[in-house]
């Protein structure tokens, strides 16, 4: 069964604190995508990143980075020196891309609400 | 570009009442999604559609109907509103291939009393 687990439902920092946010995920399928979306108070939502599952180089953009295991089936996100403008609902979500789930849908974790305290 | 947008922002509706989201995308994609999100949740998917004339169910379809007439356009259609459908509503879209990025709408704020 497709599943993505986010554990963490809040975390709260200090601005410059780091801060990893948890993912964990569960496919039967060899192929698929992972995804990170920032949901800020205002609503909409931002795409971050997309990884696929044969890819498990780190990724660092700015103060973001991913890291992918694949032998724990995680995928957590880590922001550096936050800011108080990181302060959201982050979404970490799972796309598979064979078998009979090939529509495309993406099957979100619950989120994790991180406030970011000047 | 404008990405992809929807209509209304907010809408509040009685019991029983029927209404239509509007979503429409002007990147040329192919893929379209409907998606709601319940207070505290992530997006359950509702409806998708890969081309024009072809749409799906996905996995909470009940209460809802759609149809894709255009490349552009995607409209949800909520037939007797039930107090159950108050939610966040995120229309998406993806270029084609089955786990494109799909980039979301600012989302329609439904309730239902």
């Amino acid at each position: 069964a497709q599943k993505v687990t986010q554990a963490q439902t809040e975390i709260s920092v200090v601005e410059k604190e780091d801060v990893t946010l948890d993912c964990v995920y569960e496919t039967r399928d060899t192929t698929y995508y992972l995804f990170w979306y920032k949901q800020p108070p205002s609503g909409e939502l931002v795409f971050l990143i997309r990884r696929n599952s044969f890819d498990e180089q780190n990724e660092i953009s700015g103060r973001y980075s991913w890291n992918f295991q694949k032998s724990t089936s995680s995928f957590n996100f880590t922001i550096t020196a936050s800011q108080v403008v990181d302060s959201a609902v982050y979404f970490c979500a799972l796309s598979e891309a064979g078998g009979s789930s090939n529509t495309g849908k993406l099957i979100f974790g619950q989120g994790t609400t991180l406030q970011v305290k000047p | 570009n404008a990405g992809v947008t929807q209509t209304p922002k907010f809408r509040i509706l009685k019991i029983g009442q029927s209404m239509t989201l509007q979503c429409a995308q002007d990147m040329n994609h192919n893929y379209m999604y409907w998606y709601r999100q319940d207070p505290g949740m992530g997006l359950k998917l509702i409806y998708y559609s890969v081309g024009a004339g072809i749409t799906d169910k996905g996995e909470v379809p009940n209460g809802y109907n759609v149809s894709r007439s255009t490349t552009e356009d995607f409209p949800l259609r909520l037939e007797l509103a039930a107090p159950s459908q108050t939610s966040v509503y995120f229309c998406a879209s993806s270029l084609g291939l089955i786990t494109d990025t799909q980039y979301f709408g600012p989302g329609t704020r439904l309730t239902v009393l």
